[in-house]
């Protein structure tokens, strides 16, 4: 089973709401992910987390708040977003020394 | 040095054509270069990989060959379909061991429309 699941699949936020997008995957990866992409754009990496530890903060804004609850998943706290965070919003996960990398179906977050 | 650059930024090509896609990089560390086909709404998914110990890894009408001199690689998409019309995005990392994760470092992407 290669599958990263991602819930919601669309969600539409206000900017003073509060929201989480939820990444699971039983693939025994220990290393997960979130992306950004933008429209006729490729995924611009987030944050890293390996063995639950976040190893890479790609200068993310604070608005965005990731949490690895565990090995299997993966969430991304989403507080006071501005409309142009709206994208789709990609989890993904591989194994930590860097080999195949499954992606999600993805989140796509509309903030009005 | 991070970058991989891709070309072109899309393709038309014939129902049975050959697709061809370009990748280039700088950074000779990189030792592992997937391909993902990404459609409409969907998430990448993962196509085809190589490391760069070998030239060339073919799996059904997906190939990628490999040049190491030339730090470039393509994939090559025979008797294209209308259905593999989608984005293709090539990407290049370096594996680590028992250190911190790297990540995956993406081309700009190539829209391919095959058409009947």
């Amino acid at each position: 089973d290669t599958e990263v699941t991602q819930t919601p699949k669309h969600l539409v936020m206000g900017m003073t709401n509060k929201k989480s997008l939820k990444c699971e995957q039983h693939m025994g990866h220990r290393a997960m992910y979130w992306y950004k992409q933008k429209a006729k754009k490729p995924p611009e990496l987030m944050f890293v987390y390996s063995y639950e530890k976040l190893s890479i903060n790609e200068s993310v804004p604070s608005r965005f708040s990731p949490e690895c609850p565990n090995s299997s998943l993966l969430n991304l706290h989403l507080h006071a977003l501005q409309p142009e965070d709206s994208a789709l919003y990609l989890c993904a996960s591989s194994q930590p020394w860097g080999s195949e990398a499954f992606f999600g179906q993805g989140t796509r977050l509309t903030v009005v | 040095q991070q970058q991989v650059k891709q070309s072109p930024q899309s393709l038309i090509v014939q129902k049975g054509g050959i697709s061809i896609i370009n990748c280039a990089y700088e950074n000779t560390a990189f030792d592992y270069f997937p391909w993902y086909q990404q459609f409409p709404g969907k998430g990448p998914a993962l196509l085809i990989a190589i490391r760069p110990d070998v030239s060339e890894k073919k799996e059904g009408r997906f190939t990628i060959s490999f040049n190491k001199s030339a730090k470039q690689f393509s994939l090559h998409i025979m008797d294209s379909q209308p259905g593999d019309s989608a984005t293709y995005f090539c990407a290049a990392t370096k594996r680590h061991y028992g250190g911190s994760q790297g990540n995956l470092i993406f081309g700009k992407g190539t829209k391919l429309s095959v058409k009947p």
